[in-house]
């Protein structure tokens, strides 16, 4: 069956723009994780959601950031002017159940901000 | 403050022999841990997990060790192959409450010489 997907797989944006980030979670998977993993680094938790609510945006680094999944399968992460330091590979991940232990990780999209 | 802690950034072993890639956490709410395997351009894909009320999980060539008293997890790969070269991330679960994000190292990159 198909895992998760992510597009786009790299964007290159300018300094101050926007992006937009999408996921596809695997057909039937609840839950669904956003993770950001910068170079040298493991995978960073930025938000879950259960269903279409954000159950928890505590990883989010500030307000530029925001998520959505409104019909509670595919979600987009948005992020408004863009910083250098927002370059990073951002990976989304699904599981079953909530609180399902093992999350299913997409391929990622590399961000990079020039 | 990193809360799991993978010391080593790599790892080199010969084909056929035994590769122990190493795993510390801080926090002693964590009592889920899981291992993931990366290749380049691929998200993390699980591999092997255990419970904290375990001290061992085995599942083939993979076997996780835990020891809740030091805080400190290991993952033995016997024998090792070459397509076994990847990173390796342990991250850590706090099972209950309201928060399920897996809290991750910074990844071991195993490399198995033919």
């Amino acid at each position: 069956g198909a895992g998760v997907s992510q597009t786009p797989s790299n964007k290159v944006t300018e300094k101050g723009k926007y992006v937009e980030l999408r996921c596809d979670p695997i057909s039937g998977h609840t839950a669904l994780y956003w993770y950001r993993q910068s170079l040298g680094q493991g995978p960073e938790f930025l938000i879950y959601f259960q269903g279409t609510g954000a159950a928890d945006d505590s990883g989010l680094p500030n307000d530029r950031f925001f998520a959505v999944r409104p019909e509670g399968s595919v979600s987009t992460l948005k992020i408004q002017r863009t910083e250098r330091g927002d370059s990073a590979v951002y990976l989304c991940a699904s599981s079953l159940t909530f609180g399902g232990l093992e999350q299913y990780f997409g391929p990622g999209t590399r961000l990079t901000v020039t | 403050d990193q809360q799991v802690k993978q010391n080593s950034p790599s790892l080199s072993v010969q084909e056929g022999r035994i590769s122990i890639l190493n795993c510390d956490y801080t926090n002693s709410m964590f009592d889920y841990f899981l291992w993931y395997k990366k290749y380049p351009a691929e998200g993390p894909t699980f591999l092997i997990s255990i419970s904290s009320i375990k001290d061992k999980n085995e599942d083939g060539r993979f076997t996780v060790f835990l020891n809740k008293s030091a805080k400190h997890l290991s993952l033995h790969i016997v024998p090792s192959q070459p397509g076994d070269s990847a990173v390796y991330f342990c991250a850590a679960h706090r099972v209950g409450g309201s928060n399920y994000k897996l809290t991750f190292g910074k990844g071991t990159l195993l490399t198995v010489n033919p």
